[in-house]
């Protein structure tokens, strides 16, 4: 079954440091990967997504993610966290043969000052 | 939240009601979605519709019932059948190239918060 795992319900960290949250997925065929970011009692954003091409794939607010085959993970970055970064982030999958997307069950990061 | 509204952003309903939840896109977009999203579980899919007048159902669909008369517009109802209504609902949309090609991000509404007791 094509399915996405977030091993970890909470990260923190302190401003400033670097962030990452992780991301591992099951697919057959070539994945497409997302990245959302909800902030409380509003809407999924979307991030940033990986298709094809560069590993190392750039986003809104200064994240990054790293699609890595071998290790059929797609862990979200950024290099300097600010506090305004907490929030909730869902990891995603495209499913072959429609758009459906399938969804990590999310992981809250704290970014303390 | 792009161009998806939702209303209202809460709402408060008796057990044994039926409650329709509204959904629009002015993103010319083909493809829509409603997700469900409980604490812990995730975003869960409960409906998708791919263009006007077809929809099919998601992983959770027992107890909802959807429509999609026009491109803009797919609301969606929780029915007195559904034996756990209290959640956060999300409407999402994206393209749908009839290519297949296409990345197929989808866009994500503010999210109506359902409480039934």
């Amino acid at each position: 079954a094509q399915s996405v795992a977030q091993p970890e319900d909470q990260v923190n960290v302190a401003e400033g440091n670097p962030l990452t949250v992780k991301c591992t997925y099951s697919v057959s065929g070539n994945p497409y990967l997302f990245w959302y970011v909800q902030y409380p009692n509003r809407g999924l954003q979307f991030l940033l997504k990986y298709i094809t091409g560069d590993n190392l794939v750039k986003g809104s607010y200064g994240f990054e993610a790293e699609f890595n085959k071998s290790q059929t993970s797609f862990h979200l970055k950024k290099p300097s966290a600010l506090v305004s970064d907490s929030a909730l982030y869902f990891c995603a999958v495209r499913l072959t043969g429609f758009q459906k997307l399938v969804f990590g069950t999310g992981t809250r990061l704290l970014v303390s000052p | 939240d792009g161009g998806i509204t939702q209303s209202p952003k809460y709402l408060f309903r008796k057990e044994g009601q039926n409650v329709t939840l509204s959904c629009e896109q002015n993103l010319n977009h083909d493809a829509m979605y409603w997700y469900r999203q409980d604490p812990g579980q995730g975003l869960r899919l409960i409906y998708y519709s791919q263009i006007v007048n077809d929809f099919q159902k998601g992983d959770i669909a027992e107890g909802y019932s959807v429509s999609r008369e026009k491109k803009e517009s797919f609301p969606l109802t929780v029915t007195s059948a559904q034996k756990n209504p209290t959640a956060f609902y999300l409407c999402a949309s994206s393209t749908f190239p009839a290519t297949g090609t296409g990345t197929y991000e989808q866009y994500f509404g503010p999210g109506t918060r359902l409480t039934v007791t």
